[in-house]
């Protein structure tokens, strides 16, 4: 069945990095645009990152531009979010989920979440 | 940035009763629109995309209609299973964001 299972999560000092992976599974991940959607405890969902189907456009939310990068690997079927200079406020739970399309639209299929705590 | 208020931000009803929740967007973001449903300790759900198409294996007592800066996402007959928190999703320029939440409680 299609299924995305995130990875990577953990406690981590802020100023440091953390590298998160989404394992698909049951669907072709080379044509599907894929994104990253987190939640801080207790509160809503937030909007991470996306990255078209073949890599060629990604787009980041104003909160992560220039420390988060979103990548890919398609022939290992794993999408990525390296997380740098983490700060308190990055701590929640991680999801990764696939677009309805090649794109960046809406999310149909989600991960079960990793969960990411910024502490010093 | 396009900012997304959902209102009212907590809907207290019964089974069987109608829900009505709405989104507003900061500026026009055409049909762009899209809801999910929240439960507890679980992932989101996507309901409704396009504004107004319901996604595989959805219910039809959910519909969601509006463009422009205003939306709705109606639950004609609310079930026991249907009290979650609610979300909207716009993805204007191909940058995402979501509104703040709407719970449906008994």
């Amino acid at each position: 069945q299609v299924q995305l299972v995130e990875s990577g999560g953990g406690v981590v000092q802020p100023g440091r990095s953390l590298r998160l992976s989404c394992a698909a599974s049951g669907f072709t991940l080379s044509t599907y645009g894929m994104h990253w959607v987190r939640q801080a405890p207790g509160k809503g969902l937030e909007w991470v990152a996306v990255i078209w189907f073949d890599g060629s456009n990604k787009y980041y939310a104003d909160s992560v531009k220039g420390r988060f990068t979103i990548s890919r690997d398609n022939s290992k079927n794993t999408l990525n979010l390296q997380m740098n200079s983490l700060r308190d406020e990055d701590t929640a739970v991680y999801y990764c989920a696939r677009d309805l399309r090649y794109s960046s639209s809406f999310m149909d299929v989600w991960g079960q979440g990793t969960t990411v705590s910024v502490s010093s | 940035e396009i900012v997304l208020t959902q209102s009212p931000a907590t809907l207290s009803l019964s089974p069987g009763e109608r829900a009505t929740l709405s989104c507003r967007a900061s500026q026009s973001i055409s049909s762009s629109l899209a809801w999910y449903q929240q439960k507890p300790g679980q992932a989101p759900r996507l309901l409704i995309y396009d504004a107004s198409n319901r996604a595989t294996g959805i219910p039809v007592r959910f519909s969601g209609s509006g463009s422009g800066t205003d939306f709705t996402l109606t639950i004609g007959s609310l079930e026991p299973e249907d009290f979650a928190v609610y979300y909207c999703q716009q993805r204007s320029n191909w940058v995402g964001s979501f509104g703040q939440g709407t719970k449906v409680e008994i």
